[in-house]
């Protein structure tokens, strides 16, 4: 049974530093992986999707990593700014299935 | 915006009531999901319909009953509710081929639900 975790739960650091959010799965015969932002009271939106065959996805300073073979996958953010805050969500599907298991969520606040 | 969009925003209910939320594409995707997220833990899949058929139905309560007509729209009908099922249900899809979701979820702003 696939699970996800996220570490840390929560984060502060000052504008312009870059970070590093964790995700852990614990099947490694992963389908995809994929990252989201949620704001407050609001859905997701989609940051960046890794295949299974791939190593790491980039887009503008965002950066995502999948190592399946320790179980691992992180999101890298350059430069980081206050717009930047929100909650960081990965999720992984599981090979054969439809299910998309979610990690209870990484929540960044980048201080001016 | 994402292309998925969700109506009503915000529901306030009584258990005997019965409700439905809707969900509307206009990406061109056939996979689309139900999923609740409650506060303090991850967001819980409830339904996936590929291709207009049902294909997860992830352990929920007879109370929800999900409906996909056709592949631009979703419904999650609600009935006889408990004050727990509170929370936001959120709906997504995804592009699918030959039955499979193989892409990046695109998620609406969520339906606040309130239960009394």
């Amino acid at each position: 049974k696939q699970e996800v975790t996220q570490i840390p739960a929560a984060l502060s650091v000052p504008e312009g530093e870059n970070l590093v959010l964790n995700c852990s799965f614990t099947d490694s015969a992963i389908y995809n992986l994929q990252w989201f932002r949620q704001d407050p009271g609001k859905g997701l939106t989609s940051l960046l999707l890794i295949q299974s065959s791939q190593r790491e996805q980039t887009s503008g300073r965002l950066n995502a990593s999948l190592d399946k073979s320790s179980g691992r996958s992180t999101l890298y953010i350059a430069a980081s700014q206050p717009g930047d805050s929100a909650t960081y969500l990965c999720a992984a599907r599981s090979s054969g299935t439809y299910k998309y298991i979610f990690g209870t969520g990484t929540r960044l606040k980048v201080l001016a | 915006e994402t292309g998925v969009t969700q109506t009503p925003r915000h529901l306030v209910m009584g258990m005997t009531n019965k409700k439905s939320l809707k969900c509307e594409q206009h990406l061109g995707h056939n996979a689309m999901y139900w999923y609740k997220q409650s506060a303090k833990k991850p967001l819980e899949l409830m339904f996936v319909y590929s291709l207009e058929e049902r294909v997860e139905n992830n352990s929920v309560p007879s109370r929800f009953s999900p409906e996909c007509p056709n592949s631009s729209h979703l419904f999650l009908h609600l009935h006889t509710l408990q004050p727990e099922d509170s929370a936001l249900y959120l709906c997504a899809s995804s592009p699918a081929s030959s039955g499979r979701a193989l892409n990046e979820q695109f998620f609406g702003p969520g339906t606040r639900l309130t239960v009394l």
